[in-house]
């Protein structure tokens, strides 16, 4: 397994305004994915962050107001832009290596609160 | 709407008893794997399964997959109450080997 670390673990934030959560992995990791958690559900995947090429947006999920980038294999940011009250929840990453079995490990996540 | 559902929603036991939790997803899939939560913080990989394989064990953890009825088991034995935490399917999918499809959760409460 890849040992993962997430920045901030917390924030608050006001709302219009936008938060960036950085990830990084301790080795060179093929798959990185950001995911969000809003209180009392489930992960739903956000994208997947490509190193060196734009971010794969899942349904319902646009580049405007979740920009990503992967600048290498082991680093990965999100920004939530504009945000609303709406968009507290959790924000993991997790990361994975092409080894066929999509195996996923994730971050400790980040708790935004928009106030 | 999400691959995976599970059930029961929440579930509540006495320290030392079983417990169990099943998931169901609705195409086919590459593996499935199950993960743990405590209290809102990140995810713990437990167990993965492979489509070809029935059961796996890892310590006190037994998964089960029957790709036959498309559903899953996980099976706590002899449980802690450290145990306690929320607990996910998640299946990866035929269609597309980067992605896992996460089921809404299992809340378990191990009561000592």
């Amino acid at each position: 397994s890849a040992v993962i670390s997430q920045k901030p673990s917390r924030d608050i934030c006001q709302r219009g305004t936008s938060l960036t959560i950085q990830c990084q992995v301790d080795s060179q990791v093929t798959m990185m994915f950001w995911y969000r958690q809003q209180p009392g559900q489930s992960l739903t995947l956000i994208a997947t962050a490509n190193q060196g090429s734009e971010a794969t947006y899942e349904s319902g999920f646009v580049i405007d107001k979740f920009p990503i980038s992967r600048p290498n294999l082991t680093f990965s940011t999100l920004t939530v832009s504009n945000l609303s009250p709406e968009d507290s929840s959790i924000y993991l990453c997790s990361v994975a290596r092409a080894s066929g079995d999509n195996e996923q490990f994730f971050g400790p996540g980040t708790r935004l609160t928009v106030l | 709407s999400q691959q995976g559902e599970e059930d029961p929603q929440a579930l509540s036991i006495q320290e030392g008893e079983n417990a169990t939790m099943n998931c169901s997803y609705k195409t086919s899939i590459n593996n499935l794997q199950w993960y743990r939560q405590n209290s809102g913080r990140g995810l713990v990989h437990l167990i993965l399964i492979r489509s070809n394989e029935r059961e796996k064990h890892s310590g006190r953890l037994r998964v089960t997959l029957d790709t036959s009825k498309k559903s899953s088991s996980l099976l706590i034995t002899a449980s802690r109450a450290a145990d306690t935490a929320s607990y996910f399917c998640a299946t990866g999918m035929k269609t597309s080997y980067d992605k896992v499809i996460f089921g809404p959760g299992t809340s378990l409460s191990v009561i000592p």
